[in-house]
């Protein structure tokens, strides 16, 4: 069974550094993308970007490049999200998702049950 | 602004019939990138619906059907039920931006 399983929610102050995780498994984590979408309080799905941990190809949108950090960890198959300097404006639900394994665009099959952030002072 | 358009609310009767329309442009539905679509029940995580435009993953039920024309795509669920009530999201890519986007999202009430 295909899961991805993400770390707990956060409450963190503005200016503080965050990591949260996806931890994938029942498939070849390496060989599958995954992605992040963010979701503001009552607002739709944003994309945020999106790496391959076979190789660790990472894409941003541009909205979210040189906002965070995407990054991979195969040994663990965890991929991570990161923030260096929090602000208000991150308060969100995150999501991780996997894209189905193909040699195309694929659609987001499998997602993780999300990290709620919470940056507050 | 979102990328994809979609009405941002529809109510229905139960067992009716309802369509979203998610319209793009030239550089994503356009440009022959398929379209997918996801529900989202409150509280949840987004389902896949729909997936190559027209095609449901196993265990979706067949009320729900999308097809796609020009620079827009339609969800549609026909014999609505209480159960559908949630977020719908429409989601291509978009050769300009270089990624994913997806639509604004349309908030279903079943009435």
């Amino acid at each position: 069974e295909v899961r991805l399983v993400q770390s707990g929610a956060e409450v963190k102050k503005p200016g503080e550094s965050l990591k949260i995780s996806c931890q994938g498994s029942g498939y070849s984590f390496t060989s599958s993308w995954i992605g992040w979408v963010r979701q503001m309080p009552g607002k739709g799905l944003e994309w945020m970007g999106i790496i391959y941990p076979g190789d660790s190809d990472t894409r941003y949108s541009p909205s979210f490049q040189g906002q965070v950090t995407i990054s991979v960890d195969k040994s663990t198959s965890t991929a991570y999200l990161q923030w260096n300097s929090l602000k208000a404006s991150d308060t969100a639900m995150y999501y991780c998702a996997r894209e189905a394994p193909s040699t195309l665009l694929s659609p987001f099959d499998y997602w993780g049950q999300g990290t709620l952030v919470t940056v507050s002072s | 602004q979102s990328v994809l358009t979609q009405p941002p609310s529809v109510s229905k009767a139960p067992g009716q019939r309802v369509t979203i329309s998610c319209t793009g442009s030239s550089s994503n539905i356009g440009a022959g990138y398929d379209v997918y679509w996801y529900q989202q029940i409150p509280g949840t995580a987004p389902k896949l619906l729909i997936y190559g435009n027209t095609n449901r993953p196993s265990g979706v039920p067949d009320r729900f059907s999308g097809s796609k024309s020009g620079t827009s795509a339609s969800l549609a669920i026909t014999g609505l039920q209480a159960e559908d009530e949630a977020d719908y999201y429409c989601q291509s890519y978009d050769s300009r931006l270089s990624g994913w986007v997806f639509g604004g999202g349309t908030k279903l009430t079943v009435l």
